[in-house]
């Protein structure tokens, strides 16, 4: 079945305490990318990925870090959390060619983080 | 900066009433746009999308949504909803040509009352 997964669904943490959020898909997308949802804002992109070790910032990306070393998985780290991080976040991946989306993006199930 | 605006942030329906969504984008050039759905407790899936050709685009579950150039609208449109069509509805746009990201706006609930 053609997914994207993201763990842990849930997670409660305290200020500064590092943590990473998994991201993985089976689809063989090029393009993958992290949002996070908050209410009245919308879905806000973090950062994104063009492929294999590219990476770009997206509209609020203060605070985190990502990385590509493979094409399946995307991981969110957050070194140092802190309160304002409290969010539904998402991962995201699709299609891409010469770099650019191609087609529809599909969503992780999202991750519920609290940061106390 | 691009971005999107929904203009209503809550709709109260009851079934079988008709039903159209604001969407309007701020971007000069052509675009990609599409309709996402969050029902309660999952995550976000495609409703439709336009990338080119008929600006009237069908999407699941009896949605269609017209892009309209001139007003850079998007509206979602069901002439008859249902209670299953409870849900927050997401419009979003990339820029075509240089689609690298997608910008969402701020959504709108919709419940419909049984």
């Amino acid at each position: 079945e053609a997914q994207v997964t993201q763990n842990p669904r849930y997670l409660i943490t305290v200020t500064g305490k590092k943590l990473t959020v998994t991201c993985s898909q089976n689809m063989n997308h090029e393009y993958m990318s992290w949002y996070r949802q908050d209410p009245g804002l919308g879905l806000r992109q973090i950062y994104y990925s063009m492929n294999v070790e590219v990476t770009d910032k997206g509209d609020v990306p203060e605070g985190y870090k990502v990385s590509r070393k493979e094409k399946r998985n995307f991981p969110l780290i957050l070194e140092s959390p802190s309160p304002n991080q409290t969010s539904l976040y998402f991962c995201a991946s699709s299609k891409g060619n010469r770099g650019l989306i191609t087609d529809t993006q599909y969503f992780g199930p999202g991750t519920r983080l609290t940061v106390l | 900066a691009q971005s999107v605006s929904q203009h209503n942030h809550h709709v109260i329906l009851s079934e079988a009433a008709s039903l159209e969504l604001g969407c309007n984008y701020s971007y000069g050039g052509t675009v990609n746009l599409f309709w996402y759905v969050q029902y309660p407790g999952q995550h976000l899936q495609l409703l439709l999308k336009y990338f080119s050709g008929d600006p009237l685009v069908k999407g699941i579950k009896g949605f269609e949504a017209e892009f309209i150039k001139s007003k850079f609208s998007f509206n979602l449109r069901k002439p008859s909803v249902q209670w299953s069509d409870t849900a927050e509805y997401f419009c979003a746009f990339s820029r075509s040509g240089s689609a690298r990201q997608l910008t969402f706006g701020s959504g709108t609930q919709l419940t419909v009352l049984p």
